[in-house]
C-alpha cells in the first residue's frame, strides 16, 4: 500500500499569503491519479486538483498543482478567508485509493 | 445536477452490522464508479471499498476486505455499503463518493452519514 505523508501538520498564514503544501509518496504514484480535496468543519471533501495539476469545475484559479513520482504540491498562491480548511492529498494505484494525513490550514 | 443522498444517522451495538445507502440523482447511474470514505471523529478520510453499477464488480481496501460489502441497486440509482461485525472504533461519518471511472478522482460527494458504534 502507498502510504502518502503530508507536510506541514498545520500551517498558519495570514489572508493574501501563499501557502504550499506538500504531499509525499513511499513509492512512485501515477501523475493521473494523484488528487488534493478541501475539506471544511461539517462538510464533505470538495475535489481542488486531479491528475497532479488540473484544477477541477469551479475552482479558483489561485489553486495549482504540480510535483511527479513521490513529491507533489498544492500551492494557494494569495489565500483568501475561505481558503482556511483541511487539505488532503489522495492517489490510487494497486487497485488501492489511500489519503494523505491532511494539513490543516489556519489563520494567524 | 448531480445529487448524492445518504441516509440518516444510525446508532449500532457492538457486533450487530450496519447498512448505508446513497441514492444518486441527475447521472446516469449506470456510467460512474462509487466509492465509500469514512472519517472517525477528528481523523482523516479513510478509503474502504467501492463498485461499478454497470459490471457489479468491486473493489475494498484492504483492511475491510471479510467486514464489508458493497452494493449497487441500478432500478433505484443507489449504493450501499455494509459494515458487519461493529466495534466502537467503527464509529465515524461514511460518505458515498462518484468517480467517473476506476482510478478517477471522486467529483461529487454525499452528505455524509454518522454511524455510531456504542454499548
Amino acid at each position: 500500500e502507498i502510504v502518502l505523508t503530508q507536510s506541514p501538520g498545520t500551517l498558519s498564514l495570514s489572508p493574501g499569503e501563499r501557502a504550499t503544501l506538500s504531499c509525499r509518496a513511499s513509492q512512485s504514484v501515477s501523475s493521473n491519479h494523484l488528487v488534493w480535496y478541501q475539506q471544511k468543519p461539517g462538510q464533505a471533501p470538495r475535489l481542488l486538483i486531479y491528475g497532479a495539476s488540473s484544477r477541477a469545475t469551479g475552482i479558483p484559479d489561485r489553486f495549482s498543482g504540480s510535483g511527479s513520482g513521490t513529491d507533489f504540491t498544492l500551492t494557494i498562491s494569495r489565500l483568501e478567508p475561505e481558503d482556511f480548511a483541511v487539505y488532503y492529498c489522495q492517489q490510487y494505484g494497486s487497485s488501492q485509493y489511500t489519503f494523505g494525513q491532511g494539513t490543516k490550514l489556519e489563520i494567524k | 445536477q448531480v445529487q448524492l443522498v445518504q441516509s440518516g444517522a444510525e446508532v449500532k451495538k457492538p457486533g450487530s452490522s450496519v447498512k448505508v445507502s446513497c441514492k444518486a440523482s441527475g447521472v446516469t447511474f449506470s456510467s460512474y464508479a462509487f466509492s465509500w470514505v469514512r472519517q472517525a471523529p477528528g481523523q482523516g478520510l479513510e478509503w474502504m471499498g467501492g463498485i461499478i453499477p454497470i459490471f457489479g464488480t468491486t473493489n475494498y481496501a484492504q483492511k475491510f476486505q471479510g467486514r464489508v460489502s458493497i452494493t449497487a441497486d441500478e432500478s433505484t440509482s443507489t449504493a450501499y455499503v455494509e459494515l458487519r461485525s461493529l466495534r466502537s472504533e467503527d464509529t465515524a461519518v461514511y460518505y458515498c463518493a462518484r468517480q467517473k471511472s476506476v482510478g478517477g478522482p471522486f467529483d461529487y460527494w454525499g452528505q455524509g452519514t454518522l454511524v455510531t458504534v456504542s454499548s
